[in-house]
């Protein structure tokens, strides 16, 4: 397995502009999450996915953060309006199981909002 | 939340040299991870380590879940071991806390030849 998949690796857009982040988690994985690094917090999640269904939203920053999971292979996340402060790498990972399992991140989009 | 505390923050080893990184949790896991993420910003699994002791090459980690710490060891460091060591947890006891990993600060590691 080519492992998980993130476009675009790196993403620059002026402010106002709508960015969306691409993610293809490991085949058979059913837990699917999106993580944001930053100097100053570290790394957060921001949501998760079980099956495709939104499990846990309580990290996403604001309402103009929204994602979605149509298919087992395939996920987004959209900033709408982006904001310079959401500036970060963003990290998509995923696993089999929530529990006693380990997560397998892809190698992260690095957005800067301008 | 449950609180992840790395230790060391910083550390610069001469190519050759060993060390010792530890975690800290507050509260029982259901699973530990290391993490380490190269100058390339690319996160890579080191270790699925909940509890016992484990070896890959040059690194080991052993974690003592009933102590709540784990450690990972660097043996005869590389200048290609320089990175960020992030420790992540998953809390045991919480269910709105399954599958939520809650990263350390980390522990910037430069190896200099």
């Amino acid at each position: 397995d080519a492992g998980v998949i993130q476009s675009p690796r790196h993403e620059v857009t002026e402010m106002g502009q709508e960015v969306t982040l691409r993610c293809k988690p490991i085949s058979g994985h059913d837990y699917l999450f999106w993580y944001r690094q930053t100097m100053m917090r570290g790394l957060e999640l921001l949501i998760y996915f079980n099956n495709n269904v939104p499990i846990d939203d309580s990290g996403m920053p604001e309402d103009r953060f929204s994602a979605k999971m149509p298919n087992a292979s395939f996920s987004t996340l959209k900033i709408q309006p982006s904001e310079p402060r959401d500036s970060a790498v963003y990290f998509c990972a995923s696993s089999w199981g929530h529990q006693n399992t380990e997560a397998f991140f892809g190698q992260g989009t690095r957005l800067t909002v301008v | 939340g449950i609180q992840v505390e790395q230790s060391p923050p910083d550390l610069i080893l001469q190519e050759g040299a060993n060390s010792t990184l530890r975690c800290n949790f507050s509260d029982s896991v259901n699973n530990l991870q290391w993490f380490h993420q190269n100058p390339w910003g690319q996160l890579i699994n080191l270790f699925y380590i909940p509890s016992g002791t484990k070896q890959n090459g040059r690194l080991s980690a052993t974690t003592v879940a009933t102590e709540r710490y784990s450690l990972l060891y660097i043996s005869s460091s590389q200048t290609t071991d320089s990175g960020v060591y992030f420790c992540a947890v998953e809390p045991l006891y919480f269910s709105d806390s399954w599958g939520k990993f809650q990263f350390g600060a980390g522990t910037q590691v430069v190896v200099t030849p």
